[in-house]
């Protein structure tokens, strides 16, 4: 069974500039979460998505938005970039069922803005 | 709002000693704890969690977990470590708003020395 799959795995962008970002979560899930990893600030929660609908929203900007797919894949877009949007990306997915399942993250995706 | 502290950002070990990473929590109502572990450049990877029943639960690569409902922690732990275990840790809580959004502690790196 494939594992969570997230494109590209390395970005170089330029300040203002706009990215999307994608994620394949792992077949037969529908949940798809989103991370953003910096050294200061750890893993913060951007957002998770649930059968093509927002379910939860963490404390970011509205330069970072997301979407879900009919097939469960999801992008995250971040507009007019900063430096400090540099970071790694995690996507993760969730299996059906209740909220003691665990989340199964994918590789991550390293923006670098210059 | 539920929240979790890893009050180590670092702890170090001698190879074949014991180790423990250190997490508490703050939630209301019943948690649901994990732990995972993130190596170089790679997604984080479950090791174990804590839904109910017994305090001390066992996970992937040897780990266990003691849940104390008084001191409201979760330490990770090992009986021997293995240089192979010097990694990122994370601690985490399920957020019970509903959904899958996952809330992380700031990380312990754990370095293991031959």
């Amino acid at each position: 069974k494939a594992g969570v799959t997230q494109t590209p795995r390395y970005l170089i962008k330029t300040r203002g500039q706009q990215v999307t970002l994608s994620c394949s979560p792992i077949s037969g899930h529908r949940s798809v979460s989103w991370y953003q990893q910096t050294p200061g600030q750890g893993l913060q929660f951007l957002f998770e998505y649930f059968s093509e609908t927002q379910r939860n929203k963490g404390n970011f900007p509205g330069r970072f938005s997301g979407r879900q797919f009919s097939n469960s894949r999801s992008e995250m877009n971040v507009s007019t970039l900063e430096l400090g949007d540099s970071a790694l990306y995690l996507c993760a997915s969730s299996p059906p069922g209740a909220q003691e399942t665990e989340a199964f993250f994918g590789q991550g995706t390293r923006l670098t803005v210059v | 709002a539920q929240s979790v502290a890893q009050p180590e950002d670092q702890v170090n070990v001698a190879e074949g000693n014991p180790l423990t990473v250190k997490c508490t929590y703050s939630v209301s109502g019943n948690p649901y704890l994990f732990w995972y572990v993130q190596y170089p450049n790679r997604g984080l990877q479950f090791l174990l969690k804590y839904i109910t029943g017994d305090n001390l639960v066992k996970g992937s690569y040897g780990f266990e977990a003691e849940f104390n409902k008084s001191q409201t922690s979760f330490h990770l732990k090992k009986p021997s470590a293995l240089v192979s275990d010097s990694a990122l840790y994370f601690c985490a809580v399920r957020d019970m708003g509903g959904g899958f959004k996952t809330i992380f502690g700031a990380g312990t790196r754990l370095f293991v020395k031959a």
